[in-house]
């Protein structure tokens, strides 16, 4: 089944600790978005990339940075990972043009704890 | 920027009676709201969603509506089961300002929906 994967479901790190969360999409879709879920809350989008074009939120912290090698797979690094920086974060997809362009298709999240 | 507001934030039904989430967006350039359900520790599904060029859509259980001119839009779940309780986000989305082809979900603050048996 097409899909969106996140690994590791489950990632804990130490407080400044370098940390990578990975994303990868079975949909060939065009667009990838990082948002970060914090517990009984909303999800918020941090960037995304449209092909190799990256955009920032503007609000989005400096600590947060992505790579997109390509279109199947999507990095989000955290340089160093503060307490408040725990939450879950989701990857999602979308076409980005034609049928279907509209619809973001999320995948499971990676709950990261920081210790 | 967009705001959504949603109401209410907890919900309790009994199983076999009908359920409605309600949400106002403030953007008028945001054309498309989807509606998603989280279940605990999963990412967000998408169940149904409305383009502001269509006033209702319906999904077998599962029904929208949307009014563009006074920026609100609603979930109906009729027949509601156990298997429905979940968290119920609301979403406005326009195209993002950075990239044209890319769209910008704005979520709710979420409704906890409980069906009890």
């Amino acid at each position: 089944d097409a899909m969106v994967i996140q690994n590791p479901r489950y990632q804990v790190t130490q407080f400044g600790k370098p940390v990578t969360l990975s994303c990868s999409q079975t949909l060939n879709h065009n667009v990838m978005y990082w948002y970060q879920q914090k517990s009984s809350q909303a999800p918020k989008l941090l960037f995304h990339y449209y092909d190799k074009d990256f955009n920032n939120e503007a609000d989005t912290p400096d600590n947060f940075q992505s790579r997109r090698p390509n279109t199947s797979f999507c990095f989000l690094d955290i340089r160093s990972p503060g307490l408040g920086d725990a939450a879950m974060y989701l990857c999602a997809t979308s076409r980005g043009v034609g049928q279907g362009a509209y619809e973001q298709y999320f995948g499971p999240g990676t709950r990261l704890t920081v210790t | 920027g967009e705001n959504v507001e949603q109401h209410p934030s907890t919900l309790s039904v009994q199983e076999g009676d009908s359920a409605v989430i309600k949400c106002t967006y403030s953007d008028s350039a945001s054309n498309y709201f989807p509606w998603y359900k989280q279940e605990l520790g999963k990412g967000p599904q998408l169940i149904i969603d409305i383009r502001s060029n269509v006033g209702e859509k319906k999904d077998q259980r599962i029904a929208v509506t949307l009014n563009k001119t006074a920026k609100h839009f609603s979930l109906h779940i009729t027949e509601t089961q156990p298997e429905d309780s979940a968290v119920y986000f609301c979403a406005a989305s326009r195209r993002a300002r950075s990239s044209g082809s890319a769209r910008q979900l704005t979520f709710g603050s979420g409704t906890q929906l409980t069906v009890l048996p």
